[in-house]
């Protein structure tokens, strides 16, 4: 599968758990994009890396969010004390003209 | 800062007919907009991306045009089908050093072709 890859497809966890998610995007691409989709919205854009580099972060992207990619290939998004605000489907996507796009990983913090 | 609104909010129509999807943007300093599909519970798949110096885009039964100046976008699809069903978002990219290097979204055009 060449595509963009996240796991886990699914999160359920209680509110204050620490949740991670993975992107792994597609692997000539060094761009890597993070973005979050509530019910009946568009994606919002969190942050973005050129190769391992961090150069972006929106203020959604509160400090209870961190992202890495080290060595400049799979990404990971944490989110530390989850909150019900934060329930949403989190997407990453490879590239951005055009923007390749994983499945997501929907998070249900209850 | 960058507002991308659709209009309509949701859309159904019988199968067969030509439809439009309508997208502004407040902000004209623009690098490129592009159409996106996203069926339910799913990632976005990128139909069209027209760059800001080009007019239009076709793919197959798809056709995009842009009016950058203006600030507006339409999705043209013709003979729909009820595979066309699906959630249609439009995003820009602001131009550089103009703002954020991510995509800017709409909330999307509902749509549902009935068999």
């Amino acid at each position: 599968d060449t595509g963009v890859s996240q796991d886990p497809r699914h999160k359920i966890t209680k509110r204050g758990q620490n949740v991670t998610f993975r992107c792994d995007p597609i692997s000539e691409h060094n761009r890597l994009y993070w973005y979050r989709q509530t019910l009946g919205q568009g994606p919002e854009f969190l942050t973005y890396f050129q190769n391992e580099a961090q150069l972006e972060k929106s203020r959604l992207l509160s400090d209870r969010f961190s992202a890495e990619r080290p060595k400049g290939s799979f990404s990971t998004l944490e989110i530390q004390r989850t909150e019900q605000g934060d329930s949403a489907m989190y997407l990453c996507a490879s590239s951005i003209s055009p923007a390749f796009f994983g499945q997501g990983t929907r998070l249900t913090v209850v | 800062k960058q507002e991308v609104t659709q209009i309509p909010a949701a859309l159904s129509v019988p199968e067969g007919e030509n439809l439009v999807l309508n997208c502004s943007f407040t902000d004209s300093a623009i690098y490129n907009l592009q159409w996106f599909r996203q069926d339910p519970g799913k990632g976005l798949t990128s139909l069209l991306l027209i760059q800001s110096s080009q007019r239009e885009q076709t793919s197959g039964r798809l056709n995009a045009s842009l009016d950058k100046s203006s600030g507006r976008s339409t999705l043209y699809i013709a003979a729909s089908q009820p595979g066309d069903s699906a959630t249609y978002l439009c995003a820009v990219k602001a131009d550089s050093g103009g703002g954020a290097d991510g995509l800017t979204f709409g909330k999307g055009t509902h749509l549902i072709i009935q068999p």
